[in-house]
Order: structure tokens, then C-alpha cells, then sequence
């Protein structure tokens, strides 16, 4: 079965610096999908970014970025120039191609100061 | 138009008691799930349809029971409600075709607390 794994229950940074969060799974399958998600205080999942397991190449979308690194299972999230609206809870997700199933690490809050 | 939406967004109610949240996406996506989130915050999967079949079903007690009338919906039914139900349950659907993949798109989320 597979897993996900988030290993900082917490992170700060500040304003405008920089800031990553881990994540590593684990999987037999060749074909998966990986999310980043977001879940501010109002509670709704938003989608961060997206990355297909077959695509080398990082995925970003603006000041978020990744690093998948297929090899080792591991799929970082990095937030350029943080901003305070960036402050949640940040969930990596798993989607299996083969089975639709769709399972999530335990998150990380991250907090973001002045 | 809100993409996936659940009803009720709040549920209070008493143990032992039964009760339904609905969900109803108007995506066209044909999988849909149900998520449970603790207080923790662990998202954990409860239950996957895909075109109304069921697809997951996590080793969650019996006391619940998705409905799917169509692939539009998915409903979830909880009898005999415990103190430990308590927690917020998420709907979401999602496509996939081949390598036509969608993320999933999620319900405001239904917060349900046992008293």
C-alpha cells in the first residue's frame, strides 16, 4: 500500500524568504500522480501544484515550486518570496493511476511572520 | 457556481442518533470520495466511487454508508452516531482518462459534532 509521508509537523519562515517543506512516499507503482495541497483556517482544500510522475521536469506555478525526485520518492514544496496569505496547513498528496485512490501525508502547518 | 458542494456545512447532534451529509459535484468528473478530517488534521480516505460503483472502502465501520444515486452525488449516512464521528467529513470527485488527469476538487466541508 502506499504512503505519505510529512516529516515537519510545523515550519515558520519570514515574510519574503524562502521556504520548503518535505515529503516522501512510498509506492511499487511506476505511474502516480503527486499534489500539493492547501488548507487555510477557512478549511477549504485548495490545489497548490501538480506534478505527473512520468514529466522529469519540476513543476511550478509562480512563487510554488517543486523538486520531485522520482528515484528517492521524495516531493518537496518550495514558496518563493512568502507571503502572509501563504500561511496553512499544506497536505502532499498521492494519486494512484491504477486504482483512483487518492491519499494524503499528515500535513504541515507552516506560519508566516512579518 | 460552486464546483463540488456539501449540505450541511455544520451538523450537530446527539449520540446514537443517525444522520446524512450530501455531496453533489457539477464537474462531470466520474470518481468521487469521502474524506474524514480529525482533529489532528489527518485527512483520511473513507470511501472512492467511480460511475456509482464502489471502488475504496477503507476499513471504516459499517455504521456508514455512501450512496451513490448517480455520478453526480455521493452521499454519506452514518448510523448509530459515536462521540469519535466528531470530526469535519470532505466530499471531492475527480476525472481521469488515460493520462487526462484532474486534481480533486473538494467540498467546503461538512463539520459534524457528536454530543
Amino acid at each position: 500500500a502506499q504512503t505519505v509521508t510529512q516529516s515537519q509537523p510545523e515550519m515558520s519562515v519570514q515574510e519574503a524568504e524562502t521556504v520548503t517543506l518535505s515529503c516522501t512516499y512510498d509506492t511499487s507503482e511506476s505511474d502516480y500522480y503527486l499534489f500539493w495541497y492547501k488548507q487555510p483556517p477557512s478549511r477549504q482544500m485548495i490545489l497548490v501544484i501538480r506534478q505527473e510522475a512520468y514529466k522529469q521536469q519540476n513543476a511550478t506555478e509562480n512563487r510554488f515550486s517543486v523538486n520531485f525526485q522520482k528515484a528517492a520518492k521524495s516531493f518537496s514544496l518550495k514558496i518563493s518570496d512568502s507571503q502572509l496569505g501563504d500561511a496553512a496547513m499544506y497536505f502532499c498528496a498521492y494519486l494512484s493511476y491504477n486504482t483512483d485512490k487518492l491519499i494524503f501525508g499528515t500535513g504541515t502547518r507552516l506560519q508566516v511572520f512579518p | 457556481d460552486t464546483a463540488v458542494s456539501q449540505t450541511p456545512k455544520y451538523l450537530v447532534t446527539q449520540m446514537g442518533n443517525d444522520k446524512s451529509i450530501k455531496c453533489e459535484q457539477n464537474l462531470g468528473h466520474d470518481t468521487m470520495y469521502w474524506y474524514k478530517q480529525d482533529s489532528k488534521k489527518f485527512l483520511k480516505i473513507m470511501f472512492s466511487y467511480n460511475n456509482k460503483e464502489l471502488i475504496i472502502n477503507e476499513t471504516v465501520p459499517n455504521r456508514f454508508s455512501p450512496k451513490s444515486p448517480d455520478k453526480a452525488h455521493l452521499n454519506l449516512h452514518i448510523n448509530s452516531l459515536e462521540l469519535g464521528d466528531s470530526a469535519v467529513y470532505f466530499c471531492a470527485s475527480s476525472f481521469a482518462r488515460g493520462r487526462i488527469v484532474t486534481e480533486a476538487f473538494f467540498g467546503q466541508g461538512t463539520r459534524l459534532t457528536v454530543v
